[in-house]
């Protein structure tokens, strides 16, 4: 079973350059998020989607921009990294509203930006 | 101030020793409230629920006291498997219900 699959695992990135981060989940989920993780601090939300069609910002928008591509997929993009944007990313999915108990996280991706 | 509080550790134990995580929170309107696993460099993985009556699961016991707005987690007879950060979650009810993420508690059981 994959659940949450998401691409790529590790990244460096030059200050100013431009990515995007993929995630797709394969349990018919209709909610999906991105979460950073930073040392010292919990996961912080940045971008969520209710359902196919709609997103919404988080704690933490600044930077980021999000597309729902369809009910499978929600990718990540930095258009111009900043040293700041250094952090471990998930992306997570749950059928309905962000409960504790039904959220799965996929692997995460390291992203460094020098 | 953070919305959910944790001693980061670590705490060293050894094996079968009995081992005890903090957290308080915060926001009046958490409804809903959980410990989270995450081994090293990998993805935050439910542990168990925390209900009002306190529960347990084989060696690991959770209690929630809203007035006090502190949940624990205790591990009794700590194996070396146990080794991990452990995340308390707090979820806030609203027009979208919000998960807050602790910074974890970090726990190393030795031999």
């Amino acid at each position: 079973n994959a659940g949450v699959t998401q691409t790529p695992k590790f990244q460096v990135l030059k200050t100013g350059q431009s990515m995007t981060l993929q995630c797709a989940q394969d349990m018919n989920h209709n909610s999906m998020y991105w979460y950073r993780q930073d040392p010292g601090m919990g996961l912080r939300l940045i971008y969520y989607s209710a359902s196919e069609g709609t997103t919404d910002k988080g704690e933490v928008p600044n930077g980021y921009n999000v597309s729902r591509l369809n009910k499978r997929e929600f990718s990540l993009r930095l258009e111009s990294a900043a040293p700041s944007q250094t952090s471990v990313y998930f992306c997570a999915s749950s059928y309905g509203q962000s409960s504790g108990n039904t959220i799965y996280f996929g692997e995460g991706s390291w992203l460094t930006v020098v | 101030r953070k919305e959910v509080e944790q001693d980061p550790g670590p705490f060293n134990v050894p094996e079968g020793a009995t081992v005890a995580f903090n957290c308080t929170y915060s926001n009046s309107a958490s409804q809903s409230f959980f410990w989270y696993r995450q081994d090293c460099r990998k993805e935050p993985k439910l542990l168990m629920s925390v209900y009002s009556s306190g529960n347990e699961d084989g060696r690991f016991t959770a209690q929630l006291n809203r007035a006090s707005q502190y949940i624990s987690l205790l591990i009794r007879d700590s194996k070396l498997s146990d080794s991990a950060t452990y995340l308390c979650v707090v979820e806030v009810s609203g027009g979208y219900n919000k998960l807050i993420f602790g910074a974890g508690t970090r726990l190393a059981v030795h031999p």
